[in-house]
C-alpha cells in the first residue's frame, strides 16, 4: 500500500511568486492535515479536513494560504504571494475515519520550501 | 492548553549504550501522548503512542516510554542504541478532548546521534 505522497520534495522560489504544494493521502483516509516546520522551530499544525470540507484551519497563518481538497481525494496548499517566512518544510499527514479515539496519522516526506 | 517540552534538543550516545530521551508535557486532562521519529529524507513515522492504558509503552525498534502522571514526563528510552537509530525525535500530544480534530502537537525535536 502506497504511503502519503508530496510533491514536489523541494520548490525554490523567489518572494512574491506563487507556489502550490501537493499531497496524496492514502486511499481511504478521509482525515487529511497539513503541518509546518520553519527554520528552529516546533512542527506545528495548519489545518485539518475531514473529505472535501475544512475541519479545522486554526493554524493556517494568513490569507496568503490557501488550502483545498476537492473531491476528497488529495489536497494542495498554495501560497500566494510567498513571503521570505514562508520558508519551511510542509509535512502532509493522513488517517483514516473510525470515530473512536485516536487515529494514526500517517504522515509524508515534507516539501521543502524555501522563498528567496 | 496541551504542550509538550523535549529537554534536549541534541542527544549522542555510543553504539550499544541506553537512550533517554526526555520529555515533559502539559495538560488539564489525561493526554493522548506519541513519540514520532524522521529519519533524513523520510517522513514522520509513529514509534509508540500512550492513550490512557498501560502506563509503559512499548514500540517500534526496541523503544518504549513511561508515562508518568506525578511527573508530568513520557521520556523515551531503549536500552542498547544501534547506528540505525540516529535520527530526529519527536514527543508530540493530541489536541483532542471532545473534539474531532486530532490536531497534533509536537515538541522541538531531539536529535539523537549515535556514535561508532
Amino acid at each position: 500500500e502506497a504511503g502519503v505522497t508530496q510533491f514536489p520534495s523541494h520548490s525554490v522560489i523567489e518572494k512574491g511568486q506563487t507556489v502550490t504544494l501537493r499531497c496524496d493521502p492514502i486511499s481511504g483516509h478521509d482525515n487529511l492535515y497539513w503541518y509546518r516546520r520553519v527554520m528552529g522551530k516546533e512542527i506545528k499544525f495548519l489545518l485539518h479536513f475531514v473529505k472535501e470540507s475544512k475541519q479545522d484551519e486554526s493554524g493556517m497563518p494568513n490569507n496568503r494560504f490557501l488550502a483545498e481538497r476537492t473531491g476528497g481525494t488529495y489536497s494542495t496548499l498554495k501560497v500566494q504571494p510567498a513571503e521570505l517566512e514562508d520558508s519551511g518544510v510542509y509535512f502532509c499527514a493522513s488517517s483514516p475515519m473510525t470515530g473512536v479515539g485516536y487515529n494514526e496519522q500517517f504522515f509524508g516526506p515534507g516539501t521543502r520550501l524555501t522563498v528567496l | 492548553a496541551q504542550s509538550v517540552t523535549q529537554l534536549d534538543s541534541h542527544v549522542s550516545v555510543s553504539e550499544g549504550t541506553p537512550v533517554l530521551l526526555r520529555c515533559n508535557y502539559s495538560s488539564s486532562y489525561s493526554p493522548s501522548l506519541f513519540w514520532y521519529v524522521q529519519h533524513p529524507n523520510k517522513g514522520l513515522q509513529l514509534l509508540l503512542k500512550y492513550t490512557s492504558a498501560a502506563t509503559l509503552v512499548k514500540g517500534i525498534n526496541g523503544f518504549e516510554a513511561e508515562f508518568k502522571k506525578s511527573e508530568t514526563s513520557f521520556h523515551l528510552t531503549k536500552p542498547s542504541a544501534h547506528m540505525s537509530d540516529a535520527a530526529e525525535y519527536f514527543c508530540v500530544v493530541s489536541d483532542d478532548y471532545g473534539g474531532a480534530t486530532n490536531k497534533l502537537i509536537f515538541g522541538t525535536g531531539t536529535l539523537l546521534a549515535v556514535q561508532p
